[in-house]
């Protein structure tokens, strides 16, 4: 089945280390996408990019990197330099985002917290 | 900086009534109106969405209605089920790759 995988599912960061989600999608869309959601927020935009090599910045990028070295690979890096990191990531994709849009596939999500 | 406001924050139904949820949005050339739908430790799933040229969209027992002129949207849910609860959210995308969500609604369908 075509889908987005998230992984891990749980994971545990300690103060100062840095700390890498893996998101890969079999749908072959050209645009993917990290999420942040916390309690009683909407979801707000970490990193997009629309092709390989290629990515910019949402609207709370500080803190976090990506890399897009293949089509069905986005990883995100949450590092030392993110200070409230704990919440739930969501990895998503879409066909493309210019021109028509279908809207996203979202993966299950990692739950990130600093102990 | 563009906001979605949706409202209620909660709502509690009643089994077999209708659920309607509300977003309002702001003075933008938005394309594409979809509301999400999440369980707990879940990924949002598209639920149903709409595109300005249209007024309202159903989909089994999911309805959008679309006001252009007041600039909202709201997801009516029929004969609602407790396997309806979750949360919803509804979300506002421009051409690009601009997506505004709402805050989201938690709703509970009692049996």
């Amino acid at each position: 089945d075509g889908g987005i995988t998230q992984s891990p599912k749980y994971l545990f960061r300690k103060e100062g280390q840095n700390v890498t989600l893996s998101c890969e999608q079999n749908l072959n869309h050209d645009a993917m996408y990290w999420y942040r959601q916390d309690p009683g927020q909407g979801l707000r935009l970490i990193y997009y990019s629309q092709i390989v090599n290629d990515f910019q910045k949402g609207d709370i990028a500080e803190g976090y990197s990506v890399s897009r070295e293949k089509k069905e690979s986005f990883p995100l890096t949450v590092t030392s330099a993110q200070k409230n990191p704990t919440a739930f990531y969501l990895c998503a994709s879409s066909i493309g985002g210019r021109g028509t849009f279908y809207g996203y596939t979202f993966g299950s999500g990692t739950r990130l917290t600093v102990v | 900086q563009q906001q979605v406001k949706q409202s209620p924050q909660s709502l509690i139904v009643q089994k077999g009534g209708i659920s309607i949820i509300n977003c309002a949005y702001e003075n933008t050339a938005f394309d594409y109106f979809p509301w999400y739908q999440q369980f707990p430790g879940k990924g949002p799933a598209l639920l149903i969405a709409i595109r300005p040229d249209v007024s309202e969209k159903k989909e089994g027992r999911f309805t959008i209605s679309f006001n252009k002129s007041a600039k909202q949207f709201s997801l009516h849910i029929m004969d609602s089920q407790p396997g309806d609860s979750a949360t919803y959210f509804c979300a506002v995308h421009t051409g690009g790759f601009k997506t505004i969500f709402g805050a989201g609604t938690r709703l509970f369908v009692k049996a």
